[in-house]
């Protein structure tokens, strides 16, 4: 089945103590994305990755880090979390671009205190 | 990237006809027009796209003028799980931003 997968689905964790929210897609695309969402505010770009190694910036990338070591595979990392991160976490890919149709991971719920 | 505008919230009752209508005056030539559905605590869903004139699939029609500056969604005979929140994105072929508005928050009534 055809799908993006997110680990973990919900974290509760501490300000400042790193964490890695993994994201996993096996339609072999080439475009992959974070997102994330807050009340009021919808769904927010974070970063982006075209191919593997190829990565740039969203809306609102501070206090985060991504990867993209394998084509499959796009972690979101925080390095030192806060509590303004405490947020609806959204991963999705698509074929070649952004304007391709999207799809999206479960998301996880990430709460940090 | 252009600006979209859709209404807050609609709503409608089972079995009826539902529009909505997206403004994105400053659409460029090379941007095309997508619609996502997002239920609560879930990822976006792909609806439909579109560049110019009608486009229909299984799940609904999109509608956009000769000026591209505006296009409705229609969901035909809506039930109670189409209650969702249905967002209108406008981007270039070769993008790789994306800009989700505040959506459209439709509630679906028996």
């Amino acid at each position: 089945e055809a799908q993006v997968t997110q680990n973990p689905r919900y974290l509760i964790t501490v300000t400042g103590k790193k964490l890695t929210v993994t994201c996993s897609q096996n339609m072999n695309h080439e475009y992959m994305s974070w997102y994330r969402q807050d009340p009021g505010l919808g769904l927010r770009q974070i970063y982006y990755s075209m191919n593997v190694e190829v990565t740039d910036k969203g809306d609102v990338p501070e206090g985060y880090k991504v990867s993209r070591k394998e084509k499959r595979n796009f972690p979101l990392i925080l390095e030192s979390p806060s509590p303004n991160q405490t947020s609806l976490y959204f991963c999705a890919s698509s074929w070649g671009q952004a304007s391709y149709e999207q799809y999206f991971g479960p998301g996880t719920r990430l709460t940090v205190t | 990237l252009a600006k979209t505008t859709q209404p807050i919230s609609m709503d409608s009752y089972e079995g009826q006809e539902v529009n909505i209508t997206c403004s994105h005056n400053n659409i460029a030539t090379n941007d095309y027009i997508t619609w996502y559905q997002q239920f609560p605590s879930q990822g976006p869903r792909f609806i439909i796209q579109g560049y110019k004139t009608k486009v229909t699939n299984e799940v609904a029609s999109l509608f956009i003028p000769a000026d591209r500056k505006s296009s409705t969604l229609s969901l035909p005979r809506v039930s109670l799980s189409d209650t969702a929140v249905y967002y209108c994105l406008v981007g270039p072929t070769g993008g790789f931003k994306t800009i989700f508005g505040a959506g459209t928050r439709l509630f679906v009534k028996a």
